[in-house]
């Protein structure tokens, strides 16, 4: 059974102040691993999805890179409308057709201006 | 951009009625899928779609769900006879491509329709 556990739950940052949020996972065979941003009631909007260990991409203020345990986002100098809640995503290759996804429960981002 | 829409946005609904939830996917995506998220808690996979036929479906996705492609846009979500515990925001999803390498597979999701069972 594939598992993603996330870390931290919550962090507080101030604005202009990097960091990393923290994406552990254990699956069969990695498909894909994605990189979603949630705001309150609202649907998952999609930010990355990285492949295979050692891939790395950018988007703005946020850079995703992946090993073969875990996957890091990292926030440089963050803005408050960064703050949101950050999911991490695996999908499996499981021999079937469109698998799903297994989500952890997020990491809630919080910048402070 | 391209943009995955959910139809209601909030429907409240009380037990043992049936409820449909409707999505229009992306138009040139080929893959449908349907999540939940109870509140509080994580998203989950609830049944994947392609071709006409339920290709994957976790152990949530029971005999009170069902799903269909009634026409060429529509992808629909049926809970025949719903539960308080169905209470939830249920997402629908699209990709393009199911094959992963050089960029593919990007599922995006819908804004929600947030069911509420009383």
């Amino acid at each position: 059974e594939d598992q993603v556990t996330q870390s931290p739950e919550a962090l507080r940052l101030q604005e202009g102040e990097s960091s990393s949020l923290n994406c552990s996972y254990t699956v069969s065979g990695l498909r894909g691993l994605f990189w979603y941003r949630q705001d309150p009631g609202k649907g998952p909007e999609f930010l990355f999805t990285l492949y295979s260990a050692g891939e790395e991409k950018e988007k703005e203020r946020l850079k995703a890179t992946l090993t073969k345990k875990e996957s890091f986002l990292h926030i440089t100098a963050p803005k408050p409308e960064d703050s949101a809640t950050y999911l991490c995503a695996v999908q499996s290759w499981s021999g079937g057709g469109a698998d799903g996804l297994t989500f952890g429960k997020g990491t809630h981002l919080i910048i402070q201006p | 951009e391209p943009e995955v829409t959910q139809t209601p946005s909030h429907q409240v609904t009380q037990m043992g009625q049936e409820v449909i939830l409707r999505c229009v996917p992306i138009s040139n995506h080929l893959y449908f899928y349907w999540y939940r998220q109870i509140l509080g808690q994580k998203v989950e996979f609830l049944v994947s779609f392609y071709n006409n036929e339920i290709s994957e479906k976790s152990e949530i996705f029971d005999d009170q769900f069902s799903v269909e492609r009634p026409d060429g846009s529509n992808f629909t979500l049926k809970i025949r006879s719903t539960k308080l515990e169905d209470s939830a925001m249920y997402f629908c999803a699209s990709s393009e491509l199911l094959i992963l390498r050089a960029g593919g597979n990007t599922i995006y999701f819908g804004e929600g329709s947030w069911l509420t069972v009383v």
